[in-house]
Formats: C-alpha cells, sequence, structure tokens
C-alpha cells in the first residue's frame, strides 16, 4: 500500500501566521491527493481535491500544490476556526491511504 | 441536503459481531459510491471498505475475510457487517460517499460516526 508521510506532526501558530503542511507519498501518485480538516470530535471535511483545486466554499486562504510524490497545504494567514487536524489522502488506487495527521494548535 | 447518520456501535467481546447501519438523504446511495472509515481513539483516520454504484466491493487487508460492506437499495441505507472483531477494531466508524476519481475515491460527505469497542 501506498504510505504518506506528514510534517510536522504538530504545530503551534498564531493567528495571522502563513502555516504550510508538507505530505510525501512512498510512490509517485501524480496529483491524485486530497487534504482534510478535522476539528475535535467532529467528522473530517473535505478542503482540496487533485493537490491544488480547491472545494467550493472552502476560504481561499487555503491552497495545495505538488504532484508525484511531493505536496504541501498552505494556510496563507491562519484565522481561529483554522486549528484542527489536517489530513492528506491518496486516491491514486483503490485501497486509499491517509497520512498520519498534522495538528495545527494555538502558540 | 446531504444528510449520513451511522448506528449500530457498542460495546463488544473480542471474536464477536456486530452490523453497523448508515441511513443516507438527500442522494441516492445505490447511485454512489459509498465507503467506510475508521478512527482508533486519538489515532489518525483508516479506510476499511467501498461499494462502487455497479456493486464492487473491496475492503482493505486489514478487515478482508472479516468485514462485508452492502446496501439496501430500498432503505438508501449502507452496512457494513463485521465479524471476528479484535480489540484493534477499536474506533469510530464512519461512514462516507465516495466520489470516484482516477485510481481510487476521496469522500465529500461524512456521518458522525459510531464507537465500536471491543474488549478483550
Amino acid at each position: 500500500a501506498i504510505q504518506l508521510t506528514q510534517s510536522p506532526s504538530s504545530l503551534s501558530a498564531s493567528v495571522g501566521d502563513r502555516v504550510t503542511i508538507t505530505c510525501r507519498a512512498s510512490q509517485g501518485i501524480t496529483s491524485a491527493l486530497a487534504w482534510y480538516q478535522q476539528k475535535p470530535g467532529k467528522s473530517p471535511k473535505l478542503l482540496m481535491y487533485d493537490a491544488s483545486s480547491l472545494k467550493s466554499g472552502v476560504p481561499s486562504r487555503f491552497s495545495g500544490s505538488g504532484s508525484g510524490t511531493d505536496f504541501t497545504l498552505t494556510i496563507s494567514s491562519l484565522q481561529p476556526e483554522d486549528f484542527a487536524t489536517y489530513y492528506c489522502q491518496q486516491f491514486y488506487t483503490y485501497q486509499t491511504t491517509f497520512g498520519g495527521g498534522t495538528k495545527v494548535e494555538i502558540k | 441536503e446531504v444528510q449520513l447518520v451511522e448506528s449500530g456501535g457498542g460495546l463488544i467481546q473480542s471474536g464477536g459481531s456486530l452490523k453497523l447501519s448508515c441511513a443516507a438523504s438527500g442522494f441516492t446511495v445505490s447511485s454512489n459510491f459509498m465507503s467506510w472509515v475508521r478512527q482508533a481513539p486519538g489515532k489518525g483516520l483508516d479506510w476499511v471498505s467501498v461499494i462502487y454504484s455497479s456493486g464492487t466491493t473491496y475492503h482493505a487487508d486489514s478487515v478482508k475475510g472479516r468485514f462485508t460492506i452492502s446496501r439496501d437499495n430500498s432503505k438508501n441505507t449502507l452496512y457494513l457487517q463485521m465479524n471476528s472483531l479484535r480489540a484493534e477494531d477499536t474506533a469510530v466508524y464512519y461512514c462516507a460517499r465516495a466520489l470516484a476519481m482516477s485510481g481510487g475515491t476521496l469522500f465529500d460527505y461524512w456521518g458522525q460516526g459510531t464507537l465500536v469497542t471491543v474488549s478483550s
């Protein structure tokens, strides 16, 4: 199965900061990558798909990039409602896999 | 409005069986791909099973031969039959509507989840 490694596993940031999360795949997955946001006690929400396509309704401060094995999720100006855990997911194969998650905490 | 409501979770002994249900509204289950994704306490997300609109099913290696995904078109409901449960199956189980993409699926709507606890 394709493994996804996210880094960092957690980070502390302040409102207004620019935040970047990386996701590395164990083999090339073209742009078959999605990003999710999960808040405590809630189900995940889809933010991005095809590595850089923003889901309708998701704020434009979120952006994604990458292809092949290296991907990034960037929040240009962190807002209070963005403190959450973020997961990447590859859908290159039917045996989809998720990264281990990045928890974004308040500094 | 799309809604997914899971039920059927609970405390079960190791080796036992449990059947989860996911009642859908706002769309037709049989016309979509549907999946189960689980999350162990304090851990990340782990894909379990998918059923395509054609009826084709796939399961993760960790549950193959023990879990079965199915649907009832008349009830617009997705199921997960879980047999031979193990302590490592303890998790919140989410049902999700899956979008067919290049080689696999991603998940655009999720239920609130149902907790399965397997005691050893």
